[in-house]
Formats: structure tokens, sequence, C-alpha cells
């Protein structure tokens, strides 16, 4: 149980153009999902918090305008790069709490490799 | 200071060797502790929570105090199945931080 997937796992594309990624929770509902982005050899650094239903919590640094999150429904968080350069390549990885569980522990997807050229 | 800090490595130990990783945390309230294994180009993983009272899964033991704000991790008996990035991960309600991990490579 308990299973998140990305799509897409990896993706190209040219600069100044806006990708998509999704992230779900396939057996189970997330009221909250975090997206997180690595670069390589650093650790994990969160971007933002969503929670359905809701706007997204961003943390300090990261751009709301560039970086778009949208979770319209328990299973479902979205997260669009827009307007991508070289430098917002990069692994970007969604996890998400269970719905009313008190566990504190989060599930992470397989994460998405993103290169801007 | 980082929020959570860990020696990045990297250790490269043997086979059946004996190898500890250690961790700091600023935040003193800080409500619960991991230790997550990160494959190369992967996802990191749930390898185990860390309580006052240190917890033992097989291999692995892990130790918390608080009054230091220090957590370790002691793998024994390493298999080169363990090579991985081993991450310290402090949490508070919806704040998960992350350290930037200790690579190990067990060899032959």
């Amino acid at each position: 149980g308990a299973v998140v997937s990305q799509h897409p796992s990896w993706v190209i594309c040219k600069s100044g153009t806006s990708v998509k990624i999704e992230c779900r929770s396939l057996d189970f509902q997330a009221t909250t999902m975090f997206w997180y982005r690595q670069f390589p050899k650093q650790s994990l650094m969160l971007m933002a918090t969503s929670n359905e239903g809701s706007k997204a919590t961003y943390e300090q640094g990261v751009e709301k305008d560039k970086f778009l999150i949208n979770h319209a429904s328990l299973t479902l968080s979205t997260l669009t790069v827009t307007s991508a350069h070289p430098e917002d390549s990069s692994f970007y990885i969604c996890s998400a709490k269970i719905r009313d569980h008190h566990t504190l522990e989060q599930y992470f997807g397989p994460g998405t490799r993103l290169t801007v050229t | 200071r980082k929020e959570v800090e860990q020696d990045p490595g990297p250790f490269n130990v043997p086979e059946g060797a004996t190898v500890a990783f250690n961790c700091t945390y600023s935040n003193s309230a800080s409500q619960s502790f991991f230790w997550y294994r990160q494959d190369c180009r992967k996802e990191p993983k749930l390898l185990m929570s860390v309580y006052s009272s240190g917890n033992e899964d097989g291999r692995f033991t892990a130790q918390l105090n608080r009054a230091s704000q220090y957590i370790s991790l002691l793998i024994r008996d390493s298999k080169l199945s363990d090579s991985a990035t081993y991450l310290c991960v402090v949490n508070k309600v919806n704040d998960m931080r992350f350290g930037a991990g200790t690579r190990l490579t067990v060899k032959p």
C-alpha cells in the first residue's frame, strides 16, 4: 500500500517551454502533497506544500508564478514549470501524506528528471 | 548553519564491516526523525524511524539524543546491497527537512 506515482519519469524540453509533472497517490487519499527538488549530490529541498482544494504554500525563494501547483483532488497534484530554463534542470520528487493518518511519514513518488536544453 | 547536517562521506568499507553515520539538527522543536535510503537516480525510501529509546531492525540500529540534537545510524555486517546514500530526515508537522546524505560504498 501507500504507492505514489509520478508522470513523466523523465522529460527533455527546450528553454522557454512549460512542463507539467503529475503526482498521484494510487491507493490512498492524500490531503497534503509535497514537491521537492534535488540537484546532483545535494539534498532534497522542499519547494512547496500542497493541500487539496487550497493554494500551495511555497518555501522562501521558490517563485510561485514559475512553479505552478494545482491540487484539485485527493489523489492528484500537478507541478508546472513555466518558461523553463537550463537552471531548472533537476530531479523533481513529490510525496504524500495519508489523509487522516496520524503518522508523520511521507510516501515518495519515483521522481521526474527534467532536462532543459 | 544548515538545519540538518551530515558527514557527506564517502564511506568506502569492505563487506562485513560495521559503519556508523552521524547527523545533527538545529531545530529543537523537531518531532520525529527518520533515516531514508536513496539509490542513485531514485526516490528516497524509508529505512527506519528513530526513537529516543533507540531501535534496531536487523543489522541496522538507530539512536536519537534529543538533548544533543544528534541522530546516528549503525550498520553491522555490511552487504554490497547496502551501497547507497543515507539521508537523515527531521520532521515537524508538514515540514520535513533532509540532510545532504552520506554516501556509502561497500566493496567485495
